[in-house]
Formats: structure tokens, sequence, C-alpha cells
């Protein structure tokens, strides 16, 4: 079946540094993919998406390009702040709207 | 806030008792759904619900009960549970957007932490 297969976290930085989260995953047709976040306390929250090959998805700063030919879909960010501290889950969209496969998710913490 | 509320946030339980876990959606969705996150685990899909149908049951254990009186709230029955239970577990919504489609961005609550001793 699909899957999604993130770096192993957890991911710890300073404040400003630039940051990379893998993801690939193994699907059947063409899934759309998705990057949640998880806030301390918080239940998930959509960070961005890309519907198809080459799209790239952008929201506060954070951005992953949808990479068929790699299939990949990196979490980049230039400079981080303490406030990004949390989960990141990766995600696709199989066999349909409703069915999502998540990631492990990888735990970041940013240190001033 | 999501517009996705969870109670309670924090449930201890026996293996004998008998307990629910309640999601209320405000975002006039028509879809919702039920996740199980363990530590070190991908969130899975429990239950799906469509227009208060059951369409999705990920071959979960009768253990849990789902139940959707109506498209905005949930409840997740617990009876007998084991100690692997053990879990967060999130529910969802989502937005139909015509001809039994429904929009891939899902909302969250923030999740019920369940404890079973």
């Amino acid at each position: 079946g699909n899957s999604v297969t993130q770096m192993e976290g957890p991911v710890t930085l300073s404040e400003e540094a630039f940051l990379t989260i893998n993801c690939t995953y193994t699907a059947t047709g063409y899934p759309s993919l998705f990057w949640y976040v998880q806030y301390p306390g918080e239940g998930l929250q959509l960070l961005l998406k890309a519907t198809k090959a080459d799209d790239k998805g952008s929201n506060k700063g954070f951005e992953a390009t949808y990479r068929k030919e790699t299939t990949s879909f990196h979490l980049e960010k230039g400079s981080v702040q303490v406030s990004d501290s949390a989960v990141y889950f990766c995600a696709l969209s199989e066999g349909g709207a409703q069915k999502l496969v998540f990631g492990q998710g990888t735990r970041l913490t940013i240190n001033p | 806030e999501t517009g996705v509320t969870q109670t309670p946030r924090h449930l201890v339980m026996g293996m004998t008792n008998k307990k629910s876990l309640k999601c209320e959606q405000h975002l006039g969705h028509n879809a919702m759904y039920w996740y199980k996150q363990s530590a070190k685990k991908p969130l899975e899909l429990m239950f799906v619900y469509n227009f208060k149908e059951q369409t999705e049951n990920n071959s979960v254990p009768s253990r849990f009960s789902p139940e959707c009186p109506n498209s905005s709230h949930l409840f997740l029955h617990l009876h007998t549970l084991q100690p692997e239970d053990s879990a967060l577990y999130l529910c969802a919504s989502s937005q139909e957007w015509g001809w039994g489609n429904f929009q891939e961005t899902q909302y969250f609550g923030p999740g019920t932490r369940l404890l079973v001793l």
C-alpha cells in the first residue's frame, strides 16, 4: 500500500538556522501531498500542500516541492524561529480525498 | 482555534470501564473522522463518517464503537480496552465540495489523551 517516510527526529536547531525535514513517499497513481504541523497541546493544522508534480506549496516561510522523479516532498525554511517548535507530519491522500496516510512525524525544537 | 473541539482532553480508565469521547465541529462540515496517534507510530485512520453514515472502518476492534448522531457531532464509545489502546485520539472534519467528493484538507481537534490502566 501507499506509505510515507520522514526523517527521524528529534531535530534541534538554533534560531535563524536553515531547516530541512525530508519526506519520501510510495504511492500508486498521483496523490496529493501535505505537511501538517502539531504545536504542543494542539491538534494537527495544515501547513501546506501540493496537488501535482512540480507544484510548490508554501506558507509561513515554509516551502515544499512535489518531486515525482524522486518521490519526495521535503519541507524547508530559510530561517527558523522558536515559535516553529512543533511536530511536523508529511502525508499523502490515498484513493480519494478522505484517506490521508501520514508519516511518523518529526519533532522540531528551536533554541533561542 | 480550528473549530473542532474534543472532550475530555485527558482520560484515565481501567480495562473494565466504559467511557465515551466526544467531538464537535463548528465548521459546517459533513465528514468526520477518528484517528489514533500512538507514540512513535504514524497516525492511523480509524473511522470515517459522511453525512452521518459510516463509510470507513479501518479494521478497528469492536471495543471501539463510533456514533455520529448528526454532521456536527461524533462520539467514540470505549469498553473493555487494553493498555495498548493508550494513545491520543484525534477527531477531524472536512467539507464536501460536490457530487460526493470531499476537500482534501482535514481540520483536526486537539485530541483526547487516553491512558488505559
